[in-house]
């Protein structure tokens, strides 16, 4: 069965960073690309950032591109989101999302941690 | 631009059926999209995914209720037999050129 379990989420200020991580099972890791969707309270889904399965690969939204860095560590079968410069609207839920394949669809989601950007 | 639009709600009787609708920007008319359903204060779970020719592929332990279908720019989500479960908010997704991924903003569905 496959789980996606994320940590790391909380309140922090303005400005400030955090890092997020996502432990994968019940899958070959290293063989699916991941990504970080995330959803602001009452909002819809909007996609954050992919990572290829060999982490060669990295892809940003535009609106967090230069401050949030996406990296996976294989060995460890675990997913993480550098989060820099933190602003009121990175306020989410950030969810992790194995791809079906090599950046297409997403095919399981994990149950999300709460990011709180405020004073 | 790559832009996926949905209706913001649906409502259909328990027991009905109901259909719906993604829409393809302009020039995209043949992407695959998926369909992810978000029940109330929970995660994504994916559906499906859909093809332009109308053809899926379901993920693990969908019902049997649960179709799609396309029409030109349009991609479907129809779900029979509705049950009180259904009641969430839907999103479809696709991806263009490796490099970009985009939902819809989303339905919410509700069951009368």
């Amino acid at each position: 069965e496959v789980q996606l379990l994320e940590s790391g989420g909380g309140l922090v200020q303005p400005g400030g960073s955090l890092r997020l991580s996502c432990a994968a099972s019940g899958f070959t890791f290293s063989s699916y690309a991941m990504s970080w969707v995330r959803q602001a309270p009452g909002k819809g889904l909007e996609w954050v950032s992919l990572i290829s399965h060999s982490g060669s690969g990295t892809y940003y939204a535009d609106s967090v591109k230069g401050r949030f860095t996406i990296s996976r560590d294989n060995s460890k079968n675990t997913l993480h989101l550098q989060m820099n410069s933190l602003r009121g609207e990175d306020t989410a839920v950030y969810y992790c999302a194995k791809d079906e394949s090599s950046g297409s669809h997403f095919d399981y989601w994990g149950q999300g941690t709460l990011v709180t950007v405020s004073s | 631009q790559l832009v996926l639009t949905q209706s913001p709600s649906a409502s259909a009787s328990l027991g009905a059926s109901v259909k719906l609708t993604c829409t393809l920007s302009s020039g995209h008319s043949n992407y695959a999209i998926a369909w992810h359903q978000q029940q109330p204060e929970k995660g994504p779970r994916y559906l499906m995914k859909l093809n332009s020719d109308g053809s899926h592929s379901k993920g693990d332990g969908i019902p049997d209720r649960f179709s799609g279908s396309s029409s030109g720019a349009e991609r479907y989500l129809t779900i029979s037999s509705l049950q009180s479960e259904d009641e969430a908010d839907y999103y479809c997704q696709t991806w263009g050129a490796g490099i970009l991924w985009v939902f819809g903003g989303g339905t919410k569905l509700a069951v009368l």
